[in-house]
């Protein structure tokens, strides 16, 4: 099994808090990718990263923001809490990006109340 | 992303053979990826297809027409743990990964 950890993987919070959930990885993958998956909406794309200090935006990024100063770790952070960000949250790390098998993590859990 | 378009729900029965098609926007797409998830666990990779062709795995099999944007996912001899959402994804030459909505596959006995 690939070695990518998510952290926590259930958390509840209260609306207006910020969040860190972060994933962490044993591969040294240049690529890493957060998603998060809600009923009738498959997983969509949060934001990604293609190295150290290199990220970029993905489908839905509004309210998150992301940081990767080393290549094991990436972090996504909700700044403030809504109860539209309750959902599920993977992170996923591949070695070519988009051309090679990606592995996620278990996921989190994330319930905003 | 990338309206990456797939139906929702399919059922069959064990034994049976399914066909789970896929369509994509064609334009920046590198190649398509299949993958499986079952209910509360994480994605696991099935299958990529960046030339166009079947490309065979045993019980699947995966498809792609890079010009007609179109793939599928063949899975043959069902078994009872098959049932799982099955996840088209795209990449594009900038690295992103897209996936569609996921198609629920339940297997009857």
């Amino acid at each position: 099994d690939a070695g990518i950890t998510q952290s926590p993987r259930h958390k509840v919070t209260e609306t207006g808090t910020p969040v860190t959930l972060r994933c962490h990885q044993t591969e040294n993958h240049r690529y890493m990718y957060w998603y998060r998956q809600d009923p009738g909406h498959g997983l969509r794309l949060i934001h990604y990263s293609y190295g150290v200090k290199d990220t970029d935006k993905g489908e839905v990024s509004d309210g998150y923001s992301v940081s990767r100063s080393k290549t094991e770790d990436f972090l996504l952070t909700l700044e403030s809490a809504t109860s539209s960000q309750t959902s599920v949250y993977f992170c996923a790390i591949s070695e070519q990006g988009a051309n090679t098998e990606a592995f996620f993590g278990q996921g989190t859990r994330l319930t905003v109340v | 992303g990338q309206n990456i378009d797939q139906p929702t729900e399919m059922t069959a029965t064990e034994g049976a053979i399914v066909q789970i098609n896929c369509t994509y926007q064609t334009s920046g797409f590198n190649g398509l990826f299949w993958y499986q998830q079952h209910a509360g666990e994480a994605p696991t990779f099935l299958s990529y297809n960046v030339l166009d062709g079947l490309e065979e795995k045993g019980r699947f099999s995966s498809f792609l027409s890079r010009s007609k944007g179109y793939s599928y996912l063949l899975l043959k001899e069902l078994q009872m743990k098959d049932s799982a959402s099955y996840l088209c994804g795209g990449g594009s030459t900038l690295g992103r990964l897209y996936f569609g909505r996921g198609t629920q596959l339940t297997v009857w006995p």
